[in-house]
């Protein structure tokens, strides 16, 4: 089974403060994705990786930036955390290009105070 | 613009009362339309994925089927453990992103 795991469960921050979420995946997956969700409004994607070191903006990557270094491994950044960004996010990653099924992992509920 | 429809928002069933929950699509070619469930606080975990019109896959007692502008999950003698949020997503063709509805959050009552 596809295992997708998120460093927190739930984190609670300050504004200002940079802000680390790690997503890490176990099925040697080239695509991976975070999206973050909020209540009527759905997920909506923030940024998208195909490849080690590759990244493209997705709908909403204001305030955000990531890190692909390693395959196995993507990691959302809040550069300087606002009240606004507080939300669940969620990492998913799938094989490849094409058509195909994403794996979500459990989520990060996060709290800016 | 492509977009993703879920209908109804919210649903209760009673145990074993058989219900359809719908996903209207509009995209510019469909590469595929999957189907998740989300638990309270939890991630989507997926169900199924459907290709091409007409096509129907099934599981327990869910069932998706669909159509050139819709997706139909249909849930036959619900019980209380398949009370969660239902999400469905669209992949249009030529993107490597995924639209999501809102979702039907579903409770099933024993």
């Amino acid at each position: 089974d596809v295992k997708v795991t998120q460093s927190s469960r739930y984190l609670v921050k300050r504004t200002g403060e940079k802000v680390f979420l790690e997503c890490v995946q176990d099925m040697d997956h080239e695509n991976m994705f975070w999206y973050r969700q909020d209540p009527g409004l759905g997920l909506r994607l923030i940024y998208f990786s195909y490849d080690v070191k590759m990244k493209e903006k997705g709908d909403i990557p204001e305030g955000y930036s990531v890190s692909r270094e390693k395959k196995e491994r993507f990691s959302l950044i809040l550069e300087s955390a606002s009240t606004n960004q507080t939300s669940m996010y969620l990492c998913a990653s799938r094989p490849g290009q094409g058509a195909g099924e994403q794996f979500f992992g459990p989520g990060t509920r996060l709290t800016v105070l | 613009e492509d977009q993703v429809t879920q209908s109804p928002e919210a649903l209760r069933l009673q145990e074993g009362e058989s219900s359809s929950l719908n996903c209207s699509y509009t995209v510019s070619g469909l590469r595929g339309l999957f189907w998740y469930r989300q638990d309270p606080g939890k991630g989507p975990e997926f169900l199924f994925t459907l290709y091409s019109a007409g096509e129907e896959k099934e599981k327990e007692r869910l069932k998706a089927t669909l159509t050139k502008k819709e997706s139909f999950l249909h849930i036959t003698a619900p019980k209380p453990e398949d009370s969660a949020t239902y999400l469905c997503a669209v992949q249009a063709s030529g993107t490597y992103k995924y639209i999501f509805g809102t979702g039907t959050r579903l409770k099933v009552l024993a």
